[in-house]
């Protein structure tokens, strides 16, 4: 079975401070993809960052990263210079065969 | 316009009333899906399409049907709406193949329905 759980359902962080919200999965399937989707009150899902797990070298998007550890199965997301803006719920994905599968969330809050 | 638009944005029904949640796309994919958003339980697969005459469920579908009318429309009805089926609806695309995995999905801006 292909499941995404990620532990933490509420998050805060500081102005400007870093943030990182953790992701595990499992799965049997060799070549597959990992994305971070961002829901801002406005409850549009954004596409946050995206990983591809032959690669070895985590994947960058200006303040977000990833720390990827395939043998672990653990997909992190790191929120540098945290931004009133990024306040959002945050969901975890990875796909699979014909379909992605996403964790339940963490609501992040940034406190100014 | 949207790449992804679903109507209506809100909704709020009565129990055991039809409703039908719409889905179009000018993203060209040839893959669509509907989920079910709620607290805590994260984004649930609803019924997922490939094409125009491929359906399939998801692990959730009873009390839902789709119908895929066209490559760019796909609509989830509820029959009889129930209090239990409260929740937010996102409609999602992607490409085929391997840019399926590759790149994610393209998401709608949701249909929050309320059954009461």
């Amino acid at each position: 079975a292909q499941t995404v759980t990620q532990s933490q359902p509420e998050m805060s962080v500081q102005e400007a401070e870093t943030v990182t919200l953790s992701c595990t999965y499992d799965t049997s399937e060799s070549n597959y993809y990992l994305f971070w989707y961002k829901q801002p009150p406005s409850r549009q899902m954004i596409l946050v960052i995206r990983q591809e797990a032959y690669k070895q070298q985590n994947a960058t998007e200006n303040r977000f990263s990833v720390n990827f550890q395939k043998a672990a199965k653990s997909f992190s997301l790191k929120i540098s210079d945290s931004q009133l803006g990024d306040t959002a719920m945050y969901f975890c994905a990875f796909g699979a065969g014909n379909q992605f599968y996403f964790g339940t969330g963490t609501s992040l809050t940034v406190i100014p | 316009d949207a790449d992804v638009t679903q109507t209506p944005r809100n909704r709020i029904t009565k129990t055991g009333k039809r409703i039908m949640l719409e889905c179009s796309q000018t993203k060209g994919h040839d893959r669509m899906y509907w989920y079910r958003q709620d607290p805590g339980l994260g984004l649930r697969l609803i019924y997922y399409s490939f094409d125009v005459k491929d359906i399939n469920k998801g692990e959730i579908s009873d009390g839902y049907s789709v119908s895929r009318q066209a490559q760019a429309k796909f609509s989830l009805s509820l029959e009889s709406a129930i209090p239990n089926q409260t929740a937010l609806y996102f409609c999602a695309t992607s490409d085929g193949g391997q840019g399926s995995r590759r790149y994610g999905y393209t998401f709608g801006s949701g249909t929050r329905l309320t059954v009461v």
